[in-house]
């Protein structure tokens, strides 16, 4: 079985902090993908990026990264010098090809970003 | 180009009533997904296909939901006899492939949903 956990509900921060949202994930099977999307207040998903289990190497994208490591089964994101337009609910999800790579998500993390 | 869209954006009906939720995905996409998103369940995988083929349908939530796909293109997710926990966003979402098909390939596009009300 898969499971993925954000503990985190809500957070809020002020405009130009940093702040990490946790997810913590798991799983049996050997090859399997982690993905984080993005949920603003429009609604629609938006995906922010994609990693494969045989690849722990950590990534950034400007303000935003992603901090991998199988040994603890987390893949936590990071969004530097906070802005509002950050403010949205954040998925992590799961995938392997056993399900045709359907996701399974985390409850999501409510980050509230103040002026 | 053009991304996953839903129609119709808005629905409301009446308990007991049939419903289509209606699903065009990303051009060349062969794999398609059904996912459901409200406050208490959070978001759920519903059915996918690959192809028109939908190999595991166990996430459908009883047998008042059902899903077909025509021409591997557009899918349609009926649900007969609606009740009021049906209520959620639909969404729907798409990928290059299903299987593994190269690196990047499974990643899942979404749609803006359909809000769905019953009354």
């Amino acid at each position: 079985a898969q499971k993925v956990t954000q503990a985190q509900t809500e957070i809020s921060v002020v405009e130009k902090e940093d702040v990490t949202l946790d997810c913590v994930y798991e799983t049996r099977d050997t090859t399997y993908y982690l993905f984080w999307y993005k949920q603003p207040p429009s609604g629609e998903l938006v995906f922010l990026i994609r990693r494969n289990s045989f690849d722990e190497q950590n990534e950034i994208s400007g303000r935003y990264s992603w901090n991998f490591q199988k040994s603890t089964s987390s893949f936590n994101f990071t969004i530097t010098a906070s802005q509002v337009v950050d403010s949205a609910v954040y998925f992590c999800a799961l995938s392997n090809s056993n399900s045709g790579y359907a996701l399974n998500f985390g409850k999501g993390t409510s980050l509230l970003v103040t002026p | 180009g053009a991304g996953v869209s839903q129609s119709p954006s808005n629905k409301v009906t009446e308990k007991g009533k049939d419903v289509e939720l209606r699903c065009d995905p990303i051009s060349g996409h062969t794999a398609l997904y059904w996912y459901r998103q409200s406050l208490g369940q959070g978001l759920e995988f519903l059915i996918y296909f690959q192809g028109n083929s939908a190999p595991d349908k166990s996430g459908l939530p009883s047998d008042r939901f059902s899903a077909e796909r025509t021409g591997g293109s557009v899918s349609t997710l009926t649900i007969q006899r609606t009740q009021q926990e049906d209520s959620a966003v639909y969404l729907c979402a798409s990928s290059l492939v299903g299987k593994r098909g190269g690196l990047g390939t499974d990643t899942q596009y979404f749609g803006p949903g359909t809000r769905l009300t019953v009354l």
